[in-house]
């Protein structure tokens, strides 16, 4: 199985900060990655698939990159609405996984 | 636009079985554009991945569930479900379905407690 580690698992940063989430696979998924942003009480909003392709509708302030086993999320200057936790997924083999999480706290 | 909805009992005993069925609209579960998953979140944890069901019906489960877990595909009804033996404290999550990665349902919490 392809086991998904997540990095960091709490980030606390400012309104306007730049930040950056790292998601490694345990071997190479090409490009077969998503992110997604979740709120408390929601279902998890997709951000970005196929590792670096924007989901319609979501802000171009996040962007995606990597391929293989390492990627990142970055969000280029944060607003008040991204205060959430983000998860990535593989999808690469038939049997998904999710890393566990980054929650981005306000600072 | 897919629109994803879960379905299920809520409270469901120990030992027995969950039983959740996705309705879907606003598409054909019979493109090959999609693949219909399950994920579930127990309370203040993580998202894990339950299983996935092709077009073809062929089925791909989480091997820490997959002696449990049992899915199938209605696309005439335009739904799948998913049935989840000898449930435990543990099963109980908020339970999501999908068409993986794109649209998600709202979710349907379920407790397993006698």
């Amino acid at each position: 199985d392809i086991q998904m580690t997540q990095s960091p698992s709490t980030l606390s940063a400012s309104v306007g900060d730049r930040v950056t989430i790292t998601c490694r696979a345990s071997q190479s998924i090409s490009r077969w990655l998503a992110w997604y942003q979740q709120k408390p009480g929601k279902a998890p909003n997709l951000l970005i698939y196929k590792a670096s392709t924007l989901e319609s509708g979501v802000p171009s302030r996040f962007s995606g990159s990597g391929t293989g086993t390492e990627f990142t999320l970055t969000i280029s200057s944060l607003q008040p609405d991204d205060f959430a936790t983000y998860y990535c997924q593989q999808y690469n083999s038939y049997s998904d996984t999710f890393g566990q999480g980054t929650k981005l706290e306000i600072k | 636009q897919l629109q994803l909805q879960e379905s299920g009992p809520g409270l469901v005993k120990p030992s027995e079985t969950l039983s959740l069925t996705c309705n879907v609209s606003g598409g054909s579960m019979s493109s090959n554009s999609y693949y219909w998953g399950w994920i579930r979140q127990p309370p203040g944890k993580g998202l894990e991945w339950i299983g996935s069901i092709y077009r073809s019906g062929t089925t791909f489960h989480n091997p820490s569930l997959t002696s449990r877990v049992t899915m199938s595909l209605d696309t005439s009804n335009n739904q799948f479900s998913l049935k989840l033996t000898s449930v435990t404290a543990a099963d109980t999550a908020v339970y999501f379905c999908a068409s993986l990665p794109h649209f998600w349902g709202q979710g349907t919490l379920i407790t397993v407690s006698s």
